[in-house]
């Protein structure tokens, strides 16, 4: 069965820095593009950004506008997991973090999807 | 940027039929996914593409999109499908998730 757990949340002040984690197990995660998504409290999904697969996307980053310059993507294959690097941390930065999966092709689900999503680990910026 | 409007509520009967609404410019050309998130849980893809279910999402959750509008229909309504429902395009380069509707079963 294919599953994303995140790790890594935790409190933290304004300024510092956290890394998150999502071990992916289940499906191939070499080949698959891997998306962050959070949710503020209370609040709606917001996009973090994306990292592609270093099979056929070279491994590239994409970062919303509100993380660019803060935060990294990075992804260990031979680990099967996924980092977020989280510096400079912001008050409203302050969400619920998800890392989901863009379905593979054999899914026929559309690619702009998320089809798969971890639990989701807290992440609380305050002083 | 581009930007999805959803309703913030929508209340039904149950057995009733509850459509949710995501309004953006042109909606129609683009392709719409929507999620299903309960509280405390993590949100669960239930269509994509505008109307198609992935494995497991039961037949009573459809979708159209066209114009200006893309809906999510959820026909004979129970108690287990109260939870928030957000719709997503990528719009400009960006992943675009709408606000979010709360749907109450009464």
């Amino acid at each position: 069965e294919a599953q994303l757990v995140e790790s890594g949340g935790g409190l933290v002040k304004p300024g510092e820095s956290l890394r998150l984690a999502c071990s992916a197990s289940g499906f191939s995660f070499t080949n698959a593009w891997m998306t962050w998504v959070r949710q503020a409290p209370g609040k709606g999904l917001e996009w973090v950004g994306r990292i592609r697969s270093n099979i056929d996307g070279g491994g590239r980053t994409e970062y919303a506008a509100s993380v660019k310059g803060r935060f990294t993507f990075s992804r260990d294959d031979a680990r099967n997991t996924l980092y977020l690097q989280m510096n400079s941390l912001k008050i409203e930065d302050t969400a619920v973090y998800y890392c989901t999966r863009d379905p593979p092709d054999s899914s026929g689900i559309h690619p702009d999807a998320f089809d798969l999503w971890g639990q989701g680990t807290m992440v609380t910026v305050s002083s | 940027s581009f930007v999805l409007t959803q309703s913030p509520s929508v209340s039904v009967a149950p057995g009733q039929t509850a459509r949710i609404s995501c309004g953006g410019n042109n909606i129609g050309s683009k392709s719409v996914h929507w999620y299903q998130q309960k509280p405390g849980q993590a949100p669960v893809l239930v269509v994509y593409d505008d109307s198609d279910r992935p494995s497991g999402i039961p037949e009573r959750f459809s979708g159209s999109n066209s114009g200006n509008t893309a809906t999510l229909t959820v026909d004979r309504v129970d108690a287990g499908d109260e939870a928030d429902y957000y719709c997503q395009v990528w719009g400009d380069g960006v992943v675009v998730f709408g606000g979010g509707t709360k749907l109450t079963v009464l």
